[in-house]
């Protein structure tokens, strides 16, 4: 199915430094959805947004969606170590269309 | 949040054999449940659309005699690889909507070798 737009591939930062990936697409979303994936298991929910504009925390992580609906955006402030992974992109138009980024894989240094 | 479960989590099989994999949605029920396939550091590849009580819809490309999608209840689905290649090797992921359906929940995954 189609894959949405995630970016930047991959990231390696310094323990300490905030991140921020986003999401992007050509057609408009009803809800994003950010998810985490450590290596061997499957994703797991950080974020669910089902509104254009609204702004999520969950801990250390911020997600937006995007007012244009087309986009969506994740922080994640003071990494530590347990960041490591890949962070996915959700989104979800009607009936079960549900359309996946490429994923970002975040190497966090020590 | 919702939980959705996966056995076995690994599984070797002869090629030439059937596999079965299993995907429970613990604590709602789901009407609707999906069946990935991916490969080390891509994305999910979606594979198949199961409905409860109604057969599967398989996207582009996937062979729906080969990747056997059953559905029999709001808390059950399952996938069956028949006569496993070494090629269908990979990790299988299933995933639950819940309420809506505009939220998706995935199982721990499930990873098949065939020899």
């Amino acid at each position: 199915g189609q894959q949405l737009n995630q970016s930047p591939q991959s990231m390696f930062i310094q323990e300490g430094e905030d991140v921020s990936m986003n999401c992007t697409s050509s057609s408009i979303f009803n809800t994003w959805l950010w998810y985490k994936q450590d290596p061997g298991e499957g994703p797991v929910l950080l974020i669910a947004l089902y509104k254009a504009g609204e702004l999520t925390s969950n801990g250390r992580l911020t997600a937006q969606f995007g007012i244009t609906r087309k986009d969506s955006f994740l922080n994640i402030s003071a990494s530590i170590p347990s960041d490591v992974g890949i962070y996915f992109c959700a989104g979800h138009k009607t009936g079960n269309q549900f359309y996946f980024g490429t994923g970002t894989s975040l190497t966090v240094i020590p | 949040g919702a939980v959705v479960s996966q056995h076995p989590s690994w599984v070797i099989c002869k090629s030439g054999t059937s596999v079965k994999i299993e995907c429970r949605s613990l604590d709602f029920q789901a009407t609707t449940m999906f069946w990935y396939r991916q490969f080390p550091k891509q994305s999910l590849m979606l594979m198949a659309t199961s409905n409860e009580g109604s057969k599967a819809t398989y996207e582009q490309g996937v062979e729906k005699d080969k990747f056997l999608i059953n559905h029999a209840s709001l808390t059950l689905s399952t996938l069956t690889v028949t006569s496993a290649h070494p090629e269908d090797s990979s990790f299988y992921i299933c995933s639950a909507s819940l309420g809506s359906g505009n939220t998706i929940y995935f199982g721990e995954g499930s990873w098949l070798t065939v020899v």
